[in-house]
């Protein structure tokens, strides 16, 4: 089984939905990310939690939401969907104390707003 | 603020070529480099990091880079390229919290 899981890995939906995506981790890691991917832009960090009681934006927080209900779990929320958030998105964990830099990735999950 | 360029979108490289993908930053201080890989339909693993000292890294399947400060460059290079090799690579500055990915580089490789 995969140390990072994500739920689902393909969703599509309509403008206006609510759409949760959730992450979990057997790797025992405090820091836990979430990252959006599209095609000639790379990835860029949408939210990240340290730990349970820590959340904090990254470069593109606006539209999105984030929960981290556990030491394993983080979920992200878009509150009302829309276009331009199709895209595939990853979470991804790194332990503590450290910094290393080494982070490990969920396999995806590819979010279609229709 | 920090980035990251890979000039290259897409290299098509025969079996047991060499291959070089370059990578070029911008960072205020001294940076932390990596470089990661994401084969198909899955999600990207580390292949070599640099923080400091010998800028010469070697990693994970082989591959290598080397940080040239005065170039601002952090090139990945492999001697000879196996068709498993075929992937989307991505150069990454900075650290966890603020972490700049490159555009991504794709790689073919040719029977």
């Amino acid at each position: 089984d995969a140390d990072v899981t994500q739920t689902p890995r393909n969703r599509i939906t309509k403008t206006g939905k609510r759409i949760m995506l959730e992450c979990s981790q057997t790797k025992g890691h405090d820091r836990m990310y979430w990252y959006r991917q599209d095609p000639g832009l790379g990835l860029r960090l949408i939210y990240y939690s340290f730990d349970v009681k820590d959340i904090n934006k990254g470069e593109i927080s606006d539209g999105y939401s984030v929960s981290r209900q556990a030491q394993a779990k983080f979920s992200l929320s878009l509150e009302s969907a829309i276009p331009n958030q199709t895209a595939l998105y990853f979470c991804a964990t790194e332990g503590r104390g450290g910094d290393t830099g080494e982070l490990f990735f969920g396999e995806g999950s590819r979010l279609t707003v229709l | 603020a920090q980035s990251v360029t890979q000039p290259d979108i897409h290299i098509t490289v025969s079996e047991g070529a060499s291959l070089e993908l370059r990578c070029n930053y911008s960072y205020g201080a001294t940076p932390y480099l990596f470089w990661y890989v994401q084969s198909p339909g899955q999600g990207l693993q580390l292949l070599l990091k640099y923080f400091s000292g010998d800028t010469l890294v070697q990693g994970i399947k082989g591959f290598e880079a080397e940080f040239k400060r005065s170039q601002s460059s952090f090139n990945l290079r492999k001697p000879s390229v196996h068709w498993s090799d075929a992937a989307e690579y991505f150069c990454a500055v900075g650290v966890t919290d603020d972490m700049r990915f490159g555009a991504g580089t794709r790689l073919t490789v040719k029977p």
